[in-house]
């Protein structure tokens, strides 16, 4: 069966840290793998997704950036943190055979 | 266009009662409707989904309706239980490449 993991699962910066968030998937190959950002008691904002090693589409021009070193391997990264950047980053994936989308569970990232 | 307008924000609902939360969606080249459940911490979970082909689908407590004239779809959650408290998604896409969220309902059943 298909697993997805995030780590950390919670994490504290300063404002003008670096960022490095990793998501894997297991057990199934070529997956389309997405980026979203949850606001505090708000809805899911798509913020990149990508079909292939090295392919990254972003949705929203922000101060984040998305790369796909391998197949099952998605890392959401920033240079330097703002504090519009706290929020929960959830990493999904679905396989191209099926419509269904499937979520990590989660990073909470508080920017101080 | 490619907006999912999602009501209410927050619903409070009794134990044994129905709970009703309502999409709204305008680009007609939608093909697939979820609905996800999310916990407080979670990720969220799918929950059910339904095609436009069909009007009503139903697992187990959960049913969702669709009404493709109106380009409108629901969930009812029957005798809805205290373990039912969560903040509920409804979706669209169109090909499952790219799917877009409603802004989501907190839903809390009262015991």
């Amino acid at each position: 069966s298909q697993t997805i993991h995030q780590w950390p699962a919670t994490l504290v910066q300063p404002v003008g840290s670096p960022l490095s968030l990793e998501c894997t998937v297991e057990g199934t190959s070529n997956p389309n793998l997405y980026w979203y950002r949850q606001a505090a008691g708000r809805g899911l904002q798509l913020l990149f997704y990508s079909v292939g090693i090295g392919q990254i589409s972003s949705e929203v021009p922000q101060n984040l950036s998305a790369s796909r070193p391998q197949d099952r391997q998605f890392i959401l990264s920033s240079k330097k943190l703002l504090l519009s950047d706290s929020g929960f980053y959830l990493c999904a994936w679905r396989t191209p055979l099926l419509v269904e989308q499937f979520f990590g569970p989660g990073t909470r990232l508080t920017v101080l | 266009q490619q907006q999912v307008k999602q009501s209410p924000q927050s619903l409070i609902v009794q134990k044994g009662g129905i709970s009703i939360i309502n999409c709204a969606y305008e680009n007609t080249a939608f093909d697939y409707f979820p609905w996800y459940q999310q916990f407080p911490g979670k990720g969220p979970a799918l929950l059910i989904a339904i095609r436009p082909d069909v009007s009503e689908k139903k697992e187990g407590r959960f049913t969702i309706s669709f009404n493709k004239s109106a380009k409108q779809f629901s969930l009812h959650i029957m005798d809805s239980q205290p373990g039912d408290s969560a903040t509920y998604f409804c979706a669209a896409s169109s090909g499952g490449f790219k799917t877009i969220f409603g802004a989501g309902t907190r839903l809390f059943v009262k015991a």
